[in-house]
């Protein structure tokens, strides 16, 4: 079975632009949930998509967003790049309960 | 809100030593989730708990689910050189859904 895929795996943005990350679960997996990793803060949660619906959501400003499509692939958008947004962005997948999660290579985002 | 905090930090070990690191939390967990990250890759998930009290071993490593519900445990025998990298635990924020809360990590160096 393959493993979470994430694309690109690393992409370099400048201040005020817009990214899309794309994450693709193991397949059977309903759930996708988006992490940031950052020296500073470790790993925080962005939100969790379950059946194309928003299940769950961190504390992260609007700029963040994302959504889920009917095959379960998942799209995180991040709009008006700030330097502090430069992070590796996780995308994880699980079956939707509080159990496994397995996570993706990551995006590394570097914002100049 | 819930925390996990991991000790050690780091530690640095000989080849062939046993290693011991643990997880607590502020709160109850339902779930303990152990993870090893690579530089510049995703988490892998190592061993997942599910019961207090619960012990589960995947090869080398051993964890348990603290009786408290509180902590949990993580044992590497006989390490080599492979084991290097930062090891995570993290819990559910909530019994459904998958918002996970991760701890800072313990960064393990093995030494020939």
């Amino acid at each position: 079975k393959a493993g979470v895929t994430q694309t690109p795996r690393y992409l370099i943005k400048t201040r005020g632009q817009q990214v899309t990350l794309s994450c693709s679960p193991i397949s059977g997996h309903r759930s996708v949930s988006w992490y940031q990793q950052t020296p500073g803060q470790g790993l925080q949660f962005l939100f969790e998509y379950f059946s194309e619906t928003q299940r769950n959501k961190g504390n992260f400003p609007g700029r963040f967003s994302g959504r889920q499509f009917s095959n379960s692939r998942s799209e995180m958008n991040v709009s008006t790049l700030e330097l502090g947004d430069s992070a590796l962005y996780l995308c994880a997948s699980g079956t939707g309960g509080a159990g496994e999660q397995y996570f993706g290579p990551g995006t590394r985002l570097t914002v100049t | 809100g819930q925390q996990l905090n991991q000790s050690p930090q780091s530690m640095f070990i000989q080849e062939g030593e046993d290693v011991s690191m643990n997880c607590t939390s502020s709160s109850i967990f339902n779930t303990w989730l152990w993870y090893k990250q690579d530089p510049g890759e995703g988490p892998v998930l190592l061993i997942a708990l599910y019961k207090a009290g619960e012990l589960t071993s995947n090869g080398r490593l051993t964890a348990q689910f603290g009786i408290t519900r509180k902590d949990s445990f993580l044992n590497i025998s006989a390490s080599i050189p492979s084991d290097v990298g930062i090891y995570f635990c993290a819990g559910p924020k909530d019994n459904y859904g998958q918002n996970f809360v991760f701890g800072p990590g313990t960064r393990l160096s093995v030494l020939p």
